[in-house]
């Protein structure tokens, strides 16, 4: 079965400090794989999104940047955090191909700037 | 712009009742429909989801409706437990951009015991 991980599972930074969130699955080759972040009561925002290694499409212009450097592998990035960057931060995944688009969600990263 | 929303913010029922989340899209190029439930401090869970070939799909104690003329989707979640207790989400995909879904706003259900 397929599993998704992602961590740390909190994390407290100070604003202009660097930020790196992983994300992994197992169980699958291929997916499609997303950020997104949750504002404190409020829904999902796209923030990134990769069909392939190497290959990152962004939504939403900002602060952060995300790589894949290996199939399974996603990794979310600030050089100089933000306080609007607090947030929850969830990575999903889907499969490649077929014939429905449901995406599966890690358990999240909570990250507060201070 | 186009979007994905939800009529209640929050839904209070009894324990026991039959609870009804509602979602309203307004894309009518949407062709696949999920719903989630988040818990807090955790990430979304698929629930159900249904095609748009469809009106009405079945789950163990849910139910999917899918109303195309009036772009209206719903959740019906039987015999509600305290478990249900959560955030529910609408998703929809568009043709026009298939690796996406976009989520709505979420309606919170609180479950009276």
């Amino acid at each position: 079965s397929q599993t998704i991980h992602q961590w740390p599972a909190t994390l407290v930074q100070p604003v202009g400090s660097p930020l790196s969130l992983e994300c992994t699955v197992e169980g699958t080759s291929n997916p499609n794989l997303y950020w997104y972040r949750q504002a404190a009561g409020r829904g999902l925002q796209l923030l990134f999104y990769s069909v392939g290694i190497g290959q990152i499409s962004s939504e939403v212009p900002q602060n952060l940047s995300a790589s894949r450097p290996q199939d399974r592998q996603f990794i979310l990035s600030s050089k100089k955090l933000l306080l609007s960057d607090s947030g929850f931060y969830l990575c999903a995944w889907s499969p490649l191909a077929g014939v429905s688009y449901e995406q599966y969600f890690g358990p999240g990263t909570r990250l507060t700037v201070t | 712009g186009e979007s994905v929303g939800l009529h209640l913010p929050t839904l209070s029922v009894q324990e026991g009742d039959n609870s009804i989340i509602n979602c309203a899209y307004s894309n009518s190029a949407s062709d696949y429909f999920i719903w989630y439930k988040q818990e807090s401090g955790k990430g979304p869970q698929f629930i159900i989801d249904i095609r748009s070939n469809m009106d009405k799909r079945q789950g163990q104690r849910v139910t999917v409706l899918l109303n195309k003329t009036v772009k209206h989707l719903s959740l019906q979640i039987a015999a509600t437990q305290p478990g249900d207790s959560a955030v529910y989400f609408c998703a929809e995909n568009r043709r026009d951009s298939s690796y996406k879904l976009i989520f709505g706003s979420g309606t919170r259900l609180l479950v009276r015991p």
